[in-house]
């Protein structure tokens, strides 16, 4: 089992509608998770950060955290094609004592 | 302004031949770290440094060597280049070196071993 796992995609969505990314971890002890957005041909960029079970939101992003189900997700509402991109689940392990990445989820919100 | 700048942006080369890529921070950060991405986009952390002193190592081919003069630079020099090799190298760095802390990366290094 990888540590973190994300569907690669694509994920298509129409502009306007929620776009819902899911992102699974190994590691039981694990105490932070990101979201890192990631433009083609840039580098990658934290838009959410999330520490307890619960929901957190910021603007259109809501990042969901079930460390029962070892589970984080991110839901971008009103989708916009500046959405476009792949996202970058990221999570701390306390095993290793480093932060693992998941290979990503590539957007894309067509007009 | 740049936070984290790294250069060269691209650099390509042929096998067997060593280059550098240079990473300077101006944060104030006390870590600094050097990630591959590869092709299918997975990004995995190769070394970190804090405050000059090597913190992660990771299982990467004593070809790589990184050196860290002092706390706001990092520099990756890779010897007789293979090639596996190519890749985009980031560099970045974060406040304080723990793994729940934001990252800030470099634009990135395209490295293409021809």
């Amino acid at each position: 089992q990888k540590e973190v796992e994300q569907n690669s995609g694509p994920l298509s969505v129409p502009e306007g509608a929620i776009a819902s990314l899911n992102c699974t971890y190994s590691d039981r002890g694990s105490q932070s998770f990101f979201w890192y957005r990631q433009y083609s041909g840039k580098s990658p960029e934290l838009i959410m950060s999330i520490y307890s079970n619960g929901d957190k939101e910021d603007g259109r992003f809501t990042a969901q955290l079930n460390k029962a189900s070892q589970y984080v997700s991110l839901l971008i509402r009103d989708s916009q094609p500046s959405d476009s991109a792949t996202y970058l689940c990221a999570v701390n392990s306390l095993q290793t004592d480093k932060l693992i990445f998941g290979t990503g989820t590539r957007l894309q919100v067509f007009p | 302004d740049t936070a984290v700048s790294q250069t060269p942006k691209y650099l390509v080369t042929q096998m067997g031949n060593d280059k550098s890529i240079k990473c300077e921070q101006n944060l104030g950060h006390d870590t600094m770290y050097w990630y591959k991405q590869d092709s299918k986009k997975f990004l995995k952390i190769m070394f970190s440094y804090n405050n000059k002193e090597l913190i992660i190592n990771e299982t990467v081919p004593n070809r790589f060597s990184p050196k860290s003069p002092d706390k706001a630079h990092l520099n990756l020099h890779i010897n007789s280049l293979e090639l596996g090799d190519s890749a985009v190298y980031f560099c970045a760095s974060s406040a304080g070196g723990t793994t729940n802390e934001k990252l800030f990366f470099g634009s990135g290094t395209q490295l293409s071993v021809l």
